[in-house]
């Protein structure tokens, strides 16, 4: 299956600032997702998008993200105002059904400073 | 609630040797279970899935067998090349969404 693509490959932020990552997967898929893997350690589940809504998010989802599918391809993850502890690897999935795999992208590293 | 317990890691192994990579998991029910791999910079990628007990998933040499009575999903191969040197990620399929383990880093030396 073709990949899912996401950009930019790497940021870099200062603290406080704003940050969207995106991931393009392709359209025809319902299930979207956001993981992060802070470096060396496991990778932590974020949220997960179905049918254009948040279907459940983790207790690290907080108030500081925000996940859109603004044109019908592209999925997004924002940061409002990124801390130090933000710097991980973050990494967009999808799957076609509730019963398929999941696909992920090469992941995008943010470090904030 | 559910989870997932991988071997910790790194477990260094010469080439050709046989390689076993523990991981048990709780959950109710049956979830499907996974193998993801990361190589060094890349991202995740599916090695191989189980759905239901029983079920054996393979895939480029590695296999693993979905276990109930034991709860376990071990990654097994017969002979590791110095290629397949990655992080081996276990996890399961929990409400439609992916809980991993911790993952174990393998060393495969010349």
């Amino acid at each position: 299956e073709p990949e899912v693509t996401q950009t930019p490959s790497h940021q870099v932020t200062q603290m406080g600032q704003e940050v969207i990552l995106r991931c393009v997967p392709i359209s025809n898929h319902l299930y979207f997702y956001w993981y992060r893997q802070i470096l060396g350690q496991k990778v932590e589940f974020l949220v997960s998008f179905y049918n254009n809504e948040i279907s459940e998010k983790s207790e690290i989802f907080d108030d500081q993200f925000s996940v859109e599918r603004p044109d019908g391809s592209n999925f997004t993850l924002k940061i409002r105002s990124t801390k130090l502890e933000d710097s991980a690897m973050y990494f967009c999935a999808r799957r076609s059904g509730p019963t398929d795999g999941y696909t992920f992208g090469s992941g995008t590293r943010l470090t904030v400073v | 609630g559910n989870s997932v317990t991988q071997m910790e890691g790194p477990v260094t192994l010469s080439e050709e040797a046989f390689l076993t990579i523990n991981c048990t998991y709780t959950a109710t029910g049956y979830p499907s279970l996974f193998w993801y791999v990361q190589y060094p910079g890349e991202g995740l990628q599916l090695l191989l899935k189980a759905t239901k007990a029983d079920d054996k998933g393979s895939n480029k040499g590695f296999e693993a067998t979905y276990r109930k009575e034991t709860t376990s999903f071990h990654l097994e191969k017969g002979s590791v090349q110095v290629s397949d040197s990655a992080v081996y990620f276990c996890a399961l399929d929990s409400s439609y969404k992916l809980i991993f383990g911790s993952g174990t880093r393998l060393l495969v030396r010349p």
